[in-house]
């Protein structure tokens, strides 16, 4: 079974910042499998990057996602007020099929 | 629009059942696969079962395999899962989540329901 290990556990910045999230595997993963969320407290999950880069429906440009193998980022150009909140990567393992979550990164206001 | 709204959670004893429903609409609910996802209070996410769109496949994590089952009744755009057994560390929001499928599966889950709260306590 994969583990995801995220980090670091929570990131504190201010608004304007630039949020560097990172995601390792604790074996390779394909890029195609790689997704983000955004959860914030109150709430359900919220589909940010597919595929290890691809932006889902409605997300703006300032989250990027990039990353192969076992290393995966996921960066927020200039951190806005309601972007601090709980960031979980994902992955999906064919064999057998499971899906795996990372333990999460809180950003918060410094 | 597109929503996925759960229903069903409460307060059970252990080693009690419970079925949680998840009613979906403003897509074409029989063409994806869908997902239980949950997240015990303060912890982060857990996926739980998955359902193929037709219903031919299913599959379970390690801690619920043999004591859930995931089915779906594509004439009531309606997606299922029965918790037997249940223990203290079931307890948790359960999400219900649709499947991302863009020319090919992206194993990513795009919309999910608000979630239904389960608590397993004597």
């Amino acid at each position: 079974e994969i583990v995801l290990t995220q980090s670091p556990g929570t990131l504190s910045l201010s608004p304007g910042e630039r949020a560097t999230l990172s995601c390792r595997a604790s074996q390779s993963v394909s890029s195609s499998y790689l997704a983000w969320y955004q959860q914030k407290p109150g709430q359900a999950p919220r589909l940010l990057i597919y595929g290890a880069s691809s932006r889902a429906t409605g997300i703006p440009d300032r989250f990027s996602g990039s990353g192969s193998g076992t290393d995966f980022t996921l960066t927020i150009s200039r951190l806005e007020p309601e972007d601090f909140a709980v960031y979980y990567c994902q992955q999906y393992g064919s064999s057998p099929p499971s899906w795996t979550f990372g333990q999460g990164t809180k950003v918060e206001i410094k | 629009q597109v929503q996925l709204v759960e229903s069903g959670g409460g307060v059970v004893q252990p080693g009690g059942s419970l079925r949680l429903s998840c009613a979906a609409s403003g897509f074409t609910f029989s063409s994806y696969g869908m997902h239980w996802v949950r997240q015990a209070p303060g912890k982060g996410l857990e996926w739980v079962a998955f359902i193929r769109y037709d219903g031919s496949n299913k599959y379970y994590a390690d801690s619920v395999k043999g004591r859930f089952t995931i089915s779906r009744d594509n004439s009531k755009n309606t997606l299922y899962l029965q918790m037997n057994s249940l223990r203290a560390e079931d307890t948790a929001v359960y999400y219900c989540a649709k499947y991302l499928v863009v020319l090919y599966p992206t194993g990513a889950f795009d919309i999910w329901g608000q979630g239904t709260m389960v608590t397993v306590s004597s």
